[in-house]
């Protein structure tokens, strides 16, 4: 079976300041995963994914996120945050049909 | 080109009724997946649509039902609601049926009472 953990339901980071979003994920087989945001009242874009190839991904608004087998994990990262970054992000992998979400992280920003 | 829209907006209904709820595509997608998130939670897989069929579930009752149209547009219809039903509910679209990117709506949010 598989599923996604993201460590830490908040982060609050100063505006300027690294971020730094984690996640797990456990899959018997090398995974699709992806990186999606929420802002209020708003659907989920999506943020970055990783198939196969570069393990280093990059996405939009700065983002990136690095796939380490070895330590099943795809951690979302921006060196300077911004406020305008404030907003729910969630991980999620993908195996045939099925999108399977973590449960979330909400990052705050501080001015 | 139009990207997914879903209506209605809010929703409040009473506990034992039925809603449904509607979401167009964006252009040229034929895939379509709905799912739950509820108050403080990721979106929870209900189930998939490619080309009118449903072709995959996750865990949900069969009182979750859905449809898609020959245009692709989709509906999920629940019945007999309970209150844990209340939730942010999102449709999202797929040019095929195994392309990963996905496309979410604003999502319907039903509040049951």
């Amino acid at each position: 079976a598989q599923s996604v953990t993201q460590l830490g339901s908040h982060v609050s980071v100063s505006e300027g300041a690294l971020v730094l979003l984690r996640c797990n994920y456990s899959s018997s087989v090398p995974p699709y995963l992806f990186w999606y945001v929420q802002y209020p009242n708003q659907g989920l874009q999506l943020l970055l994914k990783y198939t196969t190839g570069a393990t280093l991904v990059k996405g939009i608004n700065g983002f990136e996120a690095e796939f380490k087998k070895s330590e099943t994990s795809f951690h979302l990262t921006k060196p300077s945050a911004h406020m305008s970054d404030a907003a729910e992000y969630f991980c999620a992998v993908r195996r045939g049909f099925k999108t399977i979400f973590g449960a979330g992280t909400r990052l705050f920003v501080k001015a | 080109e139009t990207g997914v829209t879903q209506s209605p907006t809010h929703l409040i209904k009473t506990r034992g009724q039925q809603v449904t709820l509607r979401c167009s595509s964006q252009s040229g997608h034929n895939t379509v997946s709905w799912y739950q998130q509820a108050l403080g939670q990721g979106p929870q897989f209900i189930f998939q649509y490619y080309r009118e069929e449903e072709n995959g579930r996750g865990n949900f009752p069969p009182r979750f039902s859905g449809l898609q149209f020959p245009n692709y547009s989709s509906e999920l219809n629940v019945n007999a609601l309970e209150l844990d039903d209340s939730a942010l509910y999102l449709c999202a679209s797929s040019l095929a049926q195994g392309e990963l990117e996905q496309y979410f709506g604003p999502g319907t949010r039903l509040t049951v009472t």
